[in-house]
């Protein structure tokens, strides 16, 4: 089973900063079978990036994914209001399909 | 549109048994692989179940082997998930996820539907 650990828990920014969110996997993930999702208070989790580098339909060119291997990145170039959301990362590459624990991305 | 709507969900004593219903529309349900995932209240994600396009292979998360089954009815667009012998730690929301393509992430979900377990 290939255990996510992303960095940092939580992260503190203003509106307009850029974040940088990390995930690293414990084995290399297949194929760059690594997707991000978003999650806000009550909701369901949204698809961001798919295949590391992917963004998914209608996802601003703001949020970019990176890495392959065992390190991956998210990063949102200029932060809006409504991205302050918990963040998780999660590879589908084989079961189990784990996902990080999470990374709250909160206003400064 | 795609849309997932879960149901069944409650309150159910420890050693108890439930079953989750997830309809789904706006999509050729039988094309396309099912999951499930739940979340701990305060918690993360934690995935749960898959089942492929036709039912032929299903995969479980070691928390919940041999107490949950899932299955899918293709003729009534509609995923299910029976679970057994609950316990307190498996109270949670449980959302059902569609793969965007199979083998691929997970790219619309249900709005969820909350189990607790509780004597």
């Amino acid at each position: 089973e290939s255990v996510l650990t992303q960095s940092p828990g939580t992260l503190s920014l203003s509106p307009g900063e850029r974040a940088t969110l990390s995930c690293r996997a414990s084995q290399s993930v297949s194929s760059s079978y690594l997707a991000w999702y978003q999650q806000k208070p009550g909701q369901a989790p949204r698809l961001l990036i798919y295949g590391a580098s992917i963004r998914a339909t209608g996802i601003p060119d703001r949020f970019s994914g990176s890495g392959s291997g065992t390190d991956f990145t998210l990063t949102i170039s200029r932060l809006e209001p409504e991205d302050f959301a918990v963040y998780y990362c999660q590879q589908y590459g084989s079961s189990p399909y784990t996902f990080g624990q999470g990374t709250k991305l909160e206003i400064k | 549109q795609v849309q997932l709507v879960e149901s069944g969900g409650g309150v159910v004593q420890p050693g108890g048994s439930l079953r989750l219903s997830c309809a789904a529309s706006g999509f050729t349900f039988s094309g396309y692989g099912m999951h499930w995932v739940r979340q701990a209240p305060g918690k993360g994600l934690e995935w749960v179940a898959f089942i492929r396009y036709d039912g032929s292979n299903k995969y479980y998360a070691e928390s919940v082997k041999g107490r949950f089954t899932i299955s899918r009815d293709n003729s009534k667009n509609t995923l299910y998930l029976q679970m057994s012998s609950l316990s307190t730690e498996d109270t949670a929301v449980f959302y059902c996820a569609k793969e965007r393509l199979a083998g691929s992430a997970f790219d619309n979900w249900g709005q969820g539907t909350l189990v607790t377990v509780s004597s």
